[in-house]
């Protein structure tokens, strides 16, 4: 069964700290993406990456950086954690588009990330 | 900034009716319109897509309605059942665009609660 793999479940850090959340994916994937969850706000795109080494800014990336060293693995980091990023963290991978098929993402289960 | 807007936030059935959600786009580019569906502690997954040369899409139960001068399209779950209680976001992306990497704008959420 293909998946995405989100390395932690629930996560409580302090204001201050650096964080680091991790995603893997066994598919083989080119482009993986972090979105962030929050009720009335929907899916909101941090980071993504279409290679390794590569990234682009999503529509929030302030406060975060991400890191793409090997194909499967998309790390966002949190450099200095704030209590407005208590948050629940998607990771997800795709194929690029390719017309006609039906193009979709892979999710992970998510990380739901406290910061006190 | 490219936006999707969805509505209801939230919809309460009843076991056998029909749910219908609502989402509005602004981008013309936009050529990829998928819905997820989230159950809780998952990620959002793939439910249905459409693309803007056709005007409705029917997978079983669920069926998406397109309206390209509108600019809007739209979710109707027929004879929902319990099962079918989850949130709901629409999406959207320009894959022909070629350097989009097909990453998805999302809607708002629709939590979607179905009484037995």
């Amino acid at each position: 069964d293909v998946k995405v793999t989100q390395s932690s479940r629930y996560l409580v850090k302090r204001t201050g700290e650096k964080v680091f959340l991790e995603c893997v994916q066994d598919m083989d994937h080119e482009n993986m993406f972090w979105y962030r969850q929050d009720p009335g706000l929907g899916l909101r795109l941090i980071y993504f990456s279409y290679d390794v080494k590569m990234k682009e800014k999503g529509d929030i990336p302030e406060g975060y950086s991400v890191s793409r060293e090997k194909k499967e693995r998309f790390s966002l980091i949190l450099e200095s954690a704030s209590t407005n990023q208590t948050s629940m963290y998607l990771c997800a991978s795709s194929l690029p588009p390719r017309q006609p098929s039906n193009y979709g993402y892979t999710f992970g289960s998510g990380t739901r990330l406290t910061v006190v | 900034q490219q936006q999707v807007k969805q509505s209801p936030q939230s919809l309460i059935v009843q076991k056998g009716g029909i749910s219908i959600i609502n989402c509005a786009y602004e981008n013309t580019a936009f050529d990829y319109f998928p819905w997820y569906q989230q159950f809780p502690g998952k990620g959002p997954a793939l439910l249905i897509a459409i693309r803007p040369d056709v005007s409705e899409k029917k997978e079983g139960r669920f069926t998406i309605s397109f309206n390209k001068s509108a600019k809007q399209f739209s979710l109707h779950i027929m004879d929902s059942q319990p099962g079918d209680s989850a949130t709901y976001f629409c999406a959207a992306s320009m894959d022909a665009g070629g350097t989009s990497y097909g990453k998805l704008t999302f809607g708002q959420g629709t939590i979607l609660t179905v009484h037995p």
